[in-house]
């Protein structure tokens, strides 16, 4: 298996609704990843878990809530988003999250979410 | 602040004509490049890569240049086809850091 999986494909919450986003890799990789895309935007990194810890926060506002349950999972709780948080959600997985040439990103087909 | 950049967002090329997609960086510290293909309503997938002590890399129909004088690097599709138009990022990493710079891409349109 050498991908990354992501439910749902589409999302469209209130901004009153909590909901949450799914991401799954059978690689064996232990790094995981939640990066934003707004449309014709470069993907802007969100969160990083390394070994199913938190490594990296990007100053992300608490509305967006990551957990890692393990090595194969990752979630993306939101609750009381804006307008503006409409986007692609993207995740992705690299093998050991140190970076460089031995640790390539493998991207999720994303989740399009709306927020009215 | 550091960034990788990219030098034209529109690239029109005819179908089976060779598309070369170019790239600016400008932290010197960056020892991985990568290339995303993107297409629409999907994820970003992996292309190519090339370690800064290279200069060259090939894989299937692609071509990866890196010129670190001039912190450029670029992207070679040969007789290009309706199936790669897409949208192409660079991006850049070093060992020891999980943060992944992505350029602003360019869109490339083949025209049949």
């Amino acid at each position: 298996d050498t991908e990354v999986t992501q439910t749902p494909k589409h999302l469209v919450m209130g901004m009153t609704n909590k909901k949450s986003l799914k991401c799954e890799q059978h690689m064996g990789h232990r790094a995981m990843y939640w990066y934003k895309q707004k449309a014709k935007k470069p993907p802007e990194l969100m969160f990083v878990y390394s070994y199913e810890k938190l490594s990296i926060n990007e100053s992300v506002p608490s509305r967006f809530s990551p957990e890692c349950p393990n090595s194969s999972l990752l979630n993306l709780h939101l609750h009381a988003l804006q307008p503006e948080d409409s986007a692609l959600y993207l995740c992705a997985s690299s093998l050991t999250g140190a970076g460089g040439s031995t640790d390539t990103q493998y991207f999720g087909p994303g989740t399009r979410l709306t927020v009215l | 602040g550091e960034s990788v950049g990219l030098h034209l967002p529109t690239l029109s090329v005819q179908e089976g004509d060779n598309s070369i997609i170019n790239c600016a960086y400008s932290n010197s510290a960056s020892d991985y490049f990568i290339w995303y293909k993107q297409e629409s309503g999907k994820g970003p997938q992996f292309i190519i890569d090339i370690r800064s002590n290279m200069d060259k890399r090939q894989g299937q129909r692609v071509t990866v240049l890196l010129n670190k004088t001039v912190k450029h690097l670029s992207l070679q599709i040969a007789a290009t086809q309706p199936g790669d138009s897409a949208v192409y990022f660079c991006a850049e990493n070093r060992g020891g850091y999980q943060k992944v710079t992505f350029g602003i891409g360019t869109k490339l349109q083949v025209i049949p």
